[in-house]
């Protein structure tokens, strides 16, 4: 069993919905990512959260808006979503003082924009 | 930028033959490297990773990976293929990320889908 947990499995949400993903761990990790993984690709990373401090891939649309509210937990927000947002939401956390440490993922969040 | 690049994006093996994934890596410094397992539907699972401790690096499920500087890579093998081990693989580098704070993530290459054949 994975300790990176993922709510809710699945999602459905219209363009015009506001919803949010959650993510847990209780490994003591100090750094948390939102991966996004579009079927057949690999994962993508979105953001980091490392002692709560945000690095963000630019790339990655505002209408997608994340939130570390403390180590243990992170949040994201979705606002006005596209079809193309339809992916898998992976959560993942690690251990910063080593740069050698793994990353710890959920089993993920599948979101489907209609 | 460290990336890495997986050559093949499918692999077909019979069950009990050897299991060969292949890895590059692009480096101005020593990497770190990983590979995942992903099976349908689920999140990315660790099955060994390198960090300079050992050239030969042992993982789960009977995996293992050699690095090779000369070569740069970082071949993921497996003596005997088994019909569990069909999923998707992989290959990941730990890579100083995006703009603000500055912190660490893994880019993984594109993935490689293993078919186990009976």
């Amino acid at each position: 069993d994975t300790e990176v947990t993922q709510t809710p499995k699945h999602l459905v949400m219209g363009m015009t919905n506001k919803k949010s993903l959650k993510c847990e761990q209780h490994m003591g990790h100090r750094a948390m990512y939102w991966y996004k993984q579009k079927a057949k690709k690999p994962p993508e990373l979105m953001f980091v959260y490392s002692y709560e401090k945000l690095s963000i891939n630019e790339s990655v649309p505002s209408r997608f808006s994340p939130e570390c509210p403390n180590s243990s937990l992170l949040n994201l927000h979705l606002h006005a979503l596209q079809p193309e947002d339809s992916a898998l939401y992976l959560c993942a956390s690690s251990r910063m003082l080593a740069n050698t440490g793994e990353l710890f993922f959920g089993e993920g969040s599948r979101l489907t924009v209609l | 930028a460290q990336s890495v690049t997986q050559l093949g994006s499918h692999v077909s093996v019979s069950e009990g033959a050897l299991v060969l994934l292949r890895c590059n890596y692009s480096s101005s410094v020593p990497p770190y490297l990983f590979w995942y397992v992903q099976y349908p539907n689920q999140g990315l699972q660790l099955l060994l990773k390198y960090t300079s401790a050992a050239t030969l690096v042992k993982g789960i499920n009977g995996f293992e990976a050699e690095f090779k500087k000369s070569e740069t890579s970082f071949h993921l093998t497996k003596p005997s293929a088994h019909m569990r081990d069909a999923a998707e693989y992989f290959c990941a580098v730990r890579a100083k990320m995006y703009s603000g704070g500055g912190a660490d993530g893994l880019t993984f290459g594109k993935g490689t889908h293993l078919i186990i054949q009976p």
